[in-house]
């Protein structure tokens, strides 16, 4: 258990509608990374928080949107969902150092029929 | 910009034999490197880091890697695979950018054959 947290698991719906994914990072970590992990793409960066902050910003589509609120979770808004939005998402937390490593989230598997 | 490359998809060995998973690094600087491995249906956990210092660097369930500059190579290796092993395993470097994300390869999948 990494200590960081992804809800929902699974999520099932149908193009163009919107979903939210939230990950709580571990305690005391205040960056928090979107990655997404599909067939075609491998593992992509989409976005980066700093306490509360955006700090950078990957391959992350337009119709996508975070943010990470006082408490330090954060949330991933996908909206116009398309096929191709279908994979995994992973959010990932570090204390702000280089060196240091990034503790993964269980993922967030998304569906989109 | 920073990249990982992992030659071979696919590698198989069998239990008890030498696992050897490569990975070649591009950076201008010099890098922050790590290999992590994913269970099917789970996240990625961290095996072992590279950032300076010795560059034989040990990790978790008997992996290590060893740092090679003139190589630009992070090779991962297990002397004796085990069953539990098989995973995917995935090479990293840092961005050294700012933001401090992850570029990853394409991963690697073990195949342990008893």
């Amino acid at each position: 258990d990494s200590g960081v947290t992804q809800t929902p698991k699974h999520l099932i719906t149908a193009t163009g509608q919107r979903v939210t994914l939230r990950c709580s990072p571990r305690s005391g970590d205040l960056s928090v990374y979107w990655y997404q992990q599909s067939l075609d793409q491998g593992l992509q960066f989409l976005i980066q928080y700093y306490n509360g902050e955006e700090r950078a910003k990957g391959n992350i589509l337009e119709r996508f949107s975070a943010q990470q609120f006082p408490d330090l979770h954060s949330e991933l808004n996908l909206s116009s969902l398309e096929l191709g939005d279908s994979a995994l998402y992973f959010c990932a937390s570090s204390v702000t150092s280089p060196a240091n490593e990034q503790f993964f989230g269980p993922g967030t598997r998304l569906t989109v029929l | 910009a920073q990249s990982v490359t992992q030659l071979g998809s696919h590698v198989s060995v069998s239990e008890g034999a030498l696992v050897l998973l490569r990975c070649n690094y591009s950076s201008s600087v010099p890098p922050y490197l790590f290999w992590y491995v994913q269970y099917p249906n789970q996240g990625l956990q961290l095996l072992l880091k590279y950032t300076t210092g010795a560059t034989l660097v040990k990790g978790i369930n008997g992996f290590e890697a060893e740092f090679k500059k003139s190589e630009t190579s992070f090779h991962l290796t297990k002397p004796s695979a085990h069953m539990s092993d098989a995973a995917e395993y995935f090479c990293a470097v840092r961005s050294q950018t700012g933001a401090n994300n992850l570029f990853f390869g394409t991963g690697t999948r073990l195949t342990v054959i008893p």
